[in-house]
């Protein structure tokens, strides 16, 4: 099972931050979250990962609590391509480890 | 970032017929996932494909239904046995990146109907 909780969806405004939050109450130590979003009749695509340090990048920044029990995906200046399902996922830092995808947020981004 | 190609990129195909679907990547990798998604539904890991190993399936799924073949470190193939319209999917193939922090990444999937 998954080991993350998301809300089912989400809308944002055209321009506007979005803001994607996840629950992992229950992350190890060594457990990173990484970010996915697949768009629509696509394979899904990376964002961001991190184990406890805020991260930031070309697409997103990704806010871990101090806890390591929550953390939030951010999209600054949210598009209309950026409609999506948005997945957060818990996992090892294994080159062999799956990852076990939840069912999401779908994000749709309004003009 | 890894070039993964998956052919055909959608079919339609008659119940108890089978499909083969590839997966190239552009670059050696030792393993390779199969993921399904069914309609509706998130992604599933099948099997994970090491070359020059037998695939290992999670549970719920077996060989005879999905055989696998890895060749070599950049190909793979996936078969889908004496389909039903239950199998009807997307399946996706995925590969780490092997740079560290080991994300993957996903090709970009086979869409299959099964009448």
């Amino acid at each position: 099972d998954a080991k993350t909780t998301q809300p089912p969806s989400m809308d944002c405004a055209e321009g506007r931050a979005a803001n994607l939050p996840c629950n992992h109450s229950t992350i190890s130590g060594n457990e990173y979250v990484y970010w996915y979003r697949q768009i629509h009749s696509q394979g899904p695509q990376y964002i961001i990962h991190g184990l406890k340090n805020n991260e930031t990048n070309e697409m997103a920044s990704l806010i871990i609590t101090e806890d390591r029990k929550s953390s939030t995906l951010i999209l600054p200046h949210a598009t209309l391509r950026d409609t999506a399902v948005y997945y957060c996922i818990v996992r090892a830092n294994n080159y062999g480890q799956n990852f076990v995808f939840g069912p999401g947020t779908r994000l749709s981004v309004l003009p | 970032s890894a070039v993964i190609s998956q052919k055909p990129s959608r079919d339609i195909c008659q119940r108890g017929t089978s499909l083969t679907i590839q997966c190239q990547v552009d670059s050696q990798v030792t393993m390779m996932f199969w993921y399904r998604q069914q309609p509706g539904q998130s992604l599933t890991l099948i099997a994970t494909a090491n070359q020059g190993s037998e695939a290992t399936y999670e549970s719920g799924f077996v060989i005879d239904k999905f055989p696998i073949s890895r060749p070599n470190l950049t190909f793979s193939t996936l078969t889908v046995s004496n389909m039903s319209p239950e199998d009807s999917s997307i399946y996706l193939c995925s590969v780490p990146t092997g740079k560290g922090s080991y994300e993957q990444y996903f090709g970009p999937g086979t869409r299959l109907t099964v009448t």
